[in-house]
This record gives C-alpha cells, sequence and structure tokens, in this order.
C-alpha cells in the first residue's frame, strides 16, 4: 500500500542532543514538508522541499536542519541550538499542484528529559 | 499574506446535534480550500476539498461550501456521532508554493 511513514512514533532526547525523526513516502510525491504542532495549538511549518536536492525555509526553521537527497526521504534533525522541542512533528508530502491536498504521516512525538 | 481563520473550540454536542464549524481565509487569487481532521494521537487525513467558487465538497456526511463572497468555507453535519470527536483543521493552498496554510484547528466534542 503507497503511504508515508513516520518513524519512531516515540522518541525521547537529552538536553544538547542532536536528533533525527525519520520520514519516508512511496506515493511518488515530489513535495515534502515537516510541520511542527503543540498542544491545543495548529501546524507551524519548519521546512519544505518541492524537489530532489533543494528545501526551503518555513516559519519556524531554527534549531532544525533537513536533508532531500531522495524523492522518497525527508528526514528532520532537532538539533540543540532548538531551545524548546518537546512537541509532536508531523510530516507530508504532496504531488505538487495548486489542488492536491496533502497526506500525512502518523506523526512523532518528540520529549525531552 | 494568505491566512485562514477558524472559530475557536472546543465544540461540545450531544449525538445527533447539528454541526457547524466556521473557518474564513484571506489569500491573493483562488486557492484550492480543504477540511483535514486529526484523532486523538494520529496524523492529520483529508476530509473534503473545493477547488473553486460554489465548488462543495462532501464526505463521511460532511459539507462545504466555497464561498467566494464572504471568502468562508464553513463545515457543517447534519447528525453528529461520538466518533467525529477530532480536531478539524480547515486549509488553503497557496497559490504561489503549493504548500498548505492550517487554521489553529477546533476541536469537537461529541457526548452519548
Amino acid at each position: 500500500d503507497g503511504g508515508i511513514t513516520q518513524s519512531p512514533k516515540y522518541l525521547f532526547r537529552k538536553e544538547g542532543q542532536n536528533v533525527t525523526l525519520s520520514c519516508e513516502q512511496n506515493l511518488n510525491h515530489d513535495a515534502m514538508y515537516w510541520y511542527r504542532q503543540d498542544p491545543g495549538q495548529g501546524l507551524r511549518l519548519i521546512y519544505y522541499s518541492q524537489i530532489v536536492n533543494d528545501f526551503q525555509k518555513g516559519d519556524i526553521a531554527e534549531g532544525y536542519s533537513v536533508s532531500r537527497e531522495k524523492k522518497e526521504s525527508f528526514p528532520l534533525t532537532v538539533t540543540s541550538a532548538q531551545k524548546n522541542p518537546t512537541a509532536f512533528y508531523l510530516c507530508a508530502s504532496q504531488t505538487g499542484g495548486l489542488n492536491t491536498e496533502a497526506f500525512f504521516g502518523q506523526g512523532t512525538r518528540l520529549t525531552v528529559v | 499574506g494568505n491566512s485562514v481563520t477558524q472559530m475557536e473550540g472546543p465544540v461540545t454536542l450531544s449525538e445527533e446535534a447539528f454541526l457547524t464549524i466556521n473557518c474564513t481565509y484571506t489569500a491573493t487569487g483562488y486557492p484550492s480550500l480543504f477540511w483535514y481532521v486529526q484523532y486523538p494521537g494520529e496524523g492529520l487525513q483529508l476530509l473534503l476539498k473545493a477547488t473553486k467558487a460554489d465548488d462543495k465538497g462532501s464526505n463521511k456526511g460532511f459539507e462545504a461550501t466555497y464561498r467566494k463572497e464572504t471568502t468562508s468555507f464553513h463545515l457543517e453535519k447534519g447528525s453528529v456521532q461520538v466518533s467525529d470527536s477530532a480536531v478539524y483543521f480547515c486549509a488553503l493552498s497557496d497559490r504561489g508554493t503549493d504548500k498548505l496554510i492550517f487554521g489553529t484547528g477546533t476541536r469537537l466534542q461529541v457526548f452519548p
């Protein structure tokens, strides 16, 4: 079945560590996105990529980094520079074009311990 | 810039009540409009969409009509069920970048 997979579902990070969240899709979508969701709040865009080997900062990119070396994969690294990383992270993919909806993964809940 | 405004929740209803969740948008041109639903601990799922003025999107008893004159895309359902309890997000597709811009979400709680 086609879909978008995030792993792990739960992740714990110690202060000062970098962690990488995985996002893989087999939908052959060009565009991929990372969002952050805090309790009771909406989605905030961290980074997005519309094509392989290219990506742009979203609204809250500070303290995060991404890569897009393959069409299927868009990993997000939460660096130690991100001061408040505890949140629910959602990855999405989209075929591209104005009328196409995004497909979301199940999310990764990151907690700093 | 483009933006989406949703009514604040939570919206609390009894089973079989009528549901309306308001959504208005600000955009240049004519974006596509979407409603997504998020169940606890999960990602978002597309509920319905409309791509041009006066289009009506519908799915699972939910409906929303793209109103250009009022820049609105209100979500409605005639008779809600306990299983509809979730967070609902209104979104538009930015014409310049194709990326989705989301509202803050509205939590719906349905009690038996």
